[in-house]
């Protein structure tokens, strides 16, 4: 089926260690997207990138960094886990930069740093 | 700042409507999304209006009003399935996503 994966689903990291959340689209997208959902508000998004090579930062980049070494895949890092990380981190994708397309999200990663 | 203002909670009856607001202040307008999400699941595309009027699509309709920065969701014969948080997204002038905390509807038999 196509879509996006997302791995891990969850994870328990300690403070200070570092983690990749994984996100993979077999739709040939070209713009893809890293977003965190905290309850109460609404999702907000860490980093983009309109198409292989390129990324940008979005509204809370702090604490994150991003590659996109190719049109698939677009790997979320924590350099460095603070509690104030602990989230729900959702990837999304839409074939173009122009969101008029709509977006795809993966199923999530449920991240808890104690 | 921009601003996305939607209900934090509805409650409705099963089989019958329900109409969810969004209203928004953001810089620039290309276009209003609505998503729905139910519990522990990723968001799922609903609807897409870039112009002033009413969208259908089967027990969903969207309707959108650009003058008053105002966008409501329309669901009618509703079903238990239909319980689900709802986002509301705008497309603001940089062509990015702005999205509101979203609204948990809770359906009761």
């Amino acid at each position: 089926t196509a879509g996006i994966t997302q791995a891990p689903t969850s994870q328990i990291l300690a403070a200070g260690r570092s983690m990749t959340l994984r996100c993979t689209q077999d739709m040939r997208h070209n713009a893809m997207y890293w977003y965190r959902q905290d309850l109460g508000l609404g999702l907000r998004l860490i980093h983009y990138s309109n198409t292989a090579g390129t990324t940008g930062k979005g509204e809370v980049p702090d604490g994150y960094s991003v590659s996109r070494a190719n049109t698939d895949d677009f790997p979320l890092t924590l350099a460095s886990a603070v509690p104030s990380q602990t989230s729900v981190y959702f990837c999304a994708s839409s074939p173009q930069s122009v969101p008029a397309y709509g977006y795809t999200f993966g199923s999530g990663t449920r991240l808890t740093v104690v | 700042g921009q601003n996305i203002d939607q209900p934090t909670e509805m409650t409705a009856t099963e089989g019958a409507i329900v109409q969810i607001n969004c209203t928004y202040q953001t810089s620039g307008f290309n276009g209003l999304f609505w998503y729905q999400q139910h519990a522990g699941e990723a968001p799922t595309f609903l609807s897409y209006n870039v112009l002033d009027g009413l969208e259908e699509k089967g027990r969903f309709s969207s309707f959108l009003s650009r003058s008053k920065g105002y966008s409501y969701l329309l669901l009618k014969e509703l079903q238990m399935k239909d319980s689900a948080s709802y986002l509301c997204a705008v497309v603001d002038s940089n062509y990015q996503l702005i999205w509101g905390a979203g609204t948990k509807l809770i359906i009761k038999p």
